[in-house]
């Protein structure tokens, strides 16, 4: 069974910079695995942040980027501000026709 | 925009089934979307169930699949998710939502089912 690991929680300052992280059981996580990145705040639907690894969906504040770091996809916010504060979710696409979400991250801004 | 409403039961009995049917406006059934459910236990995290094309063609969450039926009425402009022989561990909010290739896009508010005697 594909496990994709995302770090439990993470903690930043205002204005600070954190990397979260989205990696595979086993093997690799690379471009082809499509990345996408998804924000929920307590009591609501998912909203899309980042998708094919890299690109920003509409509306999306450019303090937020994705990339590959490593063997791992990662999402990168930079200048955190207090309603950054949520949970953050990656989702790759494992061929064959099926997505795997991420176990998630609690993102704390304090 | 497209706009999903997910509906039906809020209560499902063990061993019975789940069925859930999501609304789409703004938008066309037909389009090039894929049309999916994704469901979340409460304080967990999200799963992907599954999808469903125009045209019928489906794909299923491996760990899943033998229960999991999603089909589409377009002259309805709805998709539908079916759950057989639900237990405690199906109960979850399910949100209904699109997919362009690689990505989720559009997402319903999501509708919390209880399975409970």
């Amino acid at each position: 069974q594909t496990v994709v690991t995302q770090e439990p929680s993470f903690s930043v300052s205002p204005g600070g910079t954190v990397t979260l992280t989205c990696g595979l059981s086993s093997g690799s996580v690379s471009t082809s695995d499509y990345p996408s990145w998804y924000q929920q705040t307590p009591g609501q639907a998912p909203r899309t942040l980042i998708y094919n690894t890299n690109t920003r969906s509409s509306g999306v504040p450019d303090r937020f980027s994705g990339s590959i770091l490593g063997n791992k996809a990662a999402l990168t916010i930079t200048g955190a501000q207090a309603d950054d504060e949520c949970d953050y979710y990656c989702v790759l696409y494992m061929g064959s026709d099926f997505y795997v979400f991420g176990t998630g991250t609690k993102v704390t801004v304090l | 925009q497209v706009q999903l409403r997910e509906s039906g039961p809020g209560l499902v009995e063990p061993s019975g089934t789940l069925s859930l049917t999501c609304a789409v406006s703004g938008g066309s059934i037909s389009s090039g979307d894929w049309w999916n459910w994704v469901r979340q236990p409460p304080g967990k995290g999200l799963e992907w169930i599954g999808e469903v094309f125009h045209s019928g063609i489906t794909n299923y969450n491996p760990s899943l699949k033998s229960r999991v039926t999603i089909s589409v009425d377009k002259s309805k402009s709805q998709f539908s998710l079916t759950l057989n022989s639900v237990t405690a561990a199906d109960t979850a909010v399910y949100y209904c939502l699109t997919s362009s290739p690689y990505r989720f896009d559009y997402w319903g508010q999501g509708t919390l089912v209880t399975v409970s005697s």
